[in-house]
């Protein structure tokens, strides 16, 4: 089974500072980690994925994410806050040895950036 | 940058009646996939499909859901009874291929409403 867990419900930040999002996660085998954004009346926006090689991952929005394989986890950062990053911040897991077919994402609760002018 | 879309944005129902949630996957992908996410509550998986047949499902999956291509760009949900518990926003995704390394992109979800 394959299961995560963002502790936060809330991050509050001062725009301009540094932001981080956090998120573990438990699989039987190895993980592929995705992060997701949503901002209010839209879906879930893909902004970085975990799948090999480097650990640090890039993504949108000046958005990265840092792979520990020894913590479980797969937090989300960014250098420099801006308001416009204020949405709800999903991590999701799969489990590469769930076996062929199955696709489905394992998601944690969400956490709600706030990014404070 | 092409988008996967869903209608209605909001439905709202009648315990026991019969819903159908339409969306239209990005086109050239092929693997299609509902998820719910109950108010509060983790965004959970339903149901993946591909080569117009069910290749996954979750166990809140039951005989009451079904999912269809009807045509080239539409993918359904029907519930066939609605029930309280199904009050919910479902969303719609899709992703290029096979492979659990391919991103799903969603679509803005409908809150479905059951009264």
């Amino acid at each position: 089974a394959q299961s995560v867990a963002q502790p936060e419900d809330q991050v509050n930040v001062a725009e301009g500072n540094p932001l981080t999002v956090k998120c573990t996660y438990s699989v039987s085998g190895n993980p592929y980690l995705f992060w997701y954004v949503q901002y209010p009346n839209r879906g879930l926006q893909f902004l970085l994925k975990y799948i090999t090689g480097d650990n640090l991952v890039k993504g949108s929005y000046g958005f990265e994410a840092e792979f520990n394989k020894s913590q479980t986890s797969f937090h989300l950062k960014k250098p420099s806050a801006l308001v416009s990053d204020s949405a709800l911040y999903f991590c999701a897991v799969r489990d590469i040895d769930s076996g062929a077919g199955s696709y489905q994402l394992t998601f944690g609760k969400g956490t709600k950036l706030s990014v404070i002018p | 940058e092409p988008e996967v879309t869903q209608t209605p944005s909001h439905q709202v129902t009648q315990m026991g009646q019969e819903v159908i949630l339409r969306c239209v996957p990005i086109s050239n992908h092929l693997y299609f996939y509902w998820y719910r996410q109950i108010l509060g509550q983790k965004v959970e998986f339903l149901v993946s499909f591909y080569n117009n047949e069910i290749s996954e499902k979750s166990e809140i999956f039951d005989d009451q859901f079904s999912v269809e291509r009807p045509d080239g760009s539409n993918f359904t949900l029907k519930i066939r009874s609605t029930k309280l518990e199904d009050s919910a926003m479902y969303f719609c995704a899709s992703s290029e291929s096979a492979g659990g390394s391919y991103e799903q992109y969603f679509g803005p979800g409908t809150r479905l409403t059951v009264t």
